[in-house]
């Protein structure tokens, strides 16, 4: 069945440093592929979506790219700030949406 | 404003005492879902519904039950809570359901703390 592997946390990083966080799928057929953010307390949150292969999706400085010959979907951002402190879910929709483990990530002053 | 509301957000009870946590969405989104979240397992669907009176089983669906009776409301029922089903749950919408409907948004609730004693 259809799947989501990415990178185990938690994260720690300091301001204004680089953020990659892995993510690969698992599918038949043409999914869609979105990032999910979860801020401490609260529920989850579109962060952004690529619908098919060599989309990109931005939103707050975050970019993934849908990589289909790689089946990717690597989330980035160029310098983080505090409070991206959060949760990070990859997920996809095909027939149902399933989500990765999440990763956590810290980012210290 | 567009939003997805669950009541309680935060329960503690007793083992086997029913109880409900409802669900509501203001979208008119024909597609429901409920989802619980556990460390190191994510989130995992337990029941969806595709719209008014379609209710289906999702990935652990055991011990629960859902109804959806009317377009905006999807109950999630415990009839007989055990302490594995302590977790937070979260409800989630969007505007249509599966397969073709891939590349819809689903919005999700601020989610329900539950602890079974």
């Amino acid at each position: 069945g259809d799947s989501v592997t990415q990178m185990e946390g938690p994260v720690t990083l300091s301001e204004e440093a680089f953020l990659t966080i892995n993510c690969t799928y698992t599918a038949t057929g043409y999914p869609s592929l979105f990032w999910y953010v979860q801020y401490p307390g609260e529920g989850l949150q579109l962060l952004l979506k690529a619908t098919k292969a060599d989309d990109k999706g931005s939103n707050k400085g975050f970019e993934a790219t849908y990589r289909k010959e790689t089946t990717s979907f690597h989330l980035e951002k160029g310098s983080v700030q505090v409070s991206d402190s959060a949760v990070y879910f990859c997920a996809l929709r095909s027939e149902k949406l399933v989500f990765g483990k999440g990763t956590k990530l810290t980012v210290n002053p | 404003e567009a939003q997805v509301t669950q009541n309680p957000r935060y329960l503690i009870t007793v083992t086997g005492k029913k109880l409900t946590v409802t669900c509501s969405q203001n979208m008119n989104h024909e597609y429901m879902s409920w989802y619980r979240q556990d460390p190191g397992l994510g989130l995992r669907q337990i029941y969806y519904s595709m719209n008014v009176e379609v209710t289906d089983k999702g990935d652990v669906p055991e011990g629960y039950k859902v109804s959806r009776k009317e377009k905006r409301n999807f109950p999630l029922i415990l009839e007989s809570p055990s302490p594995n089903q302590t977790s937070l749950y979260f409800c989630a919408s969007s505007l249509r359901g599966r397969g073709t409907s891939s590349t819809d948004t689903q919005y999700f609730g601020p989610g329900t703390r539950l602890t079974v004693l």
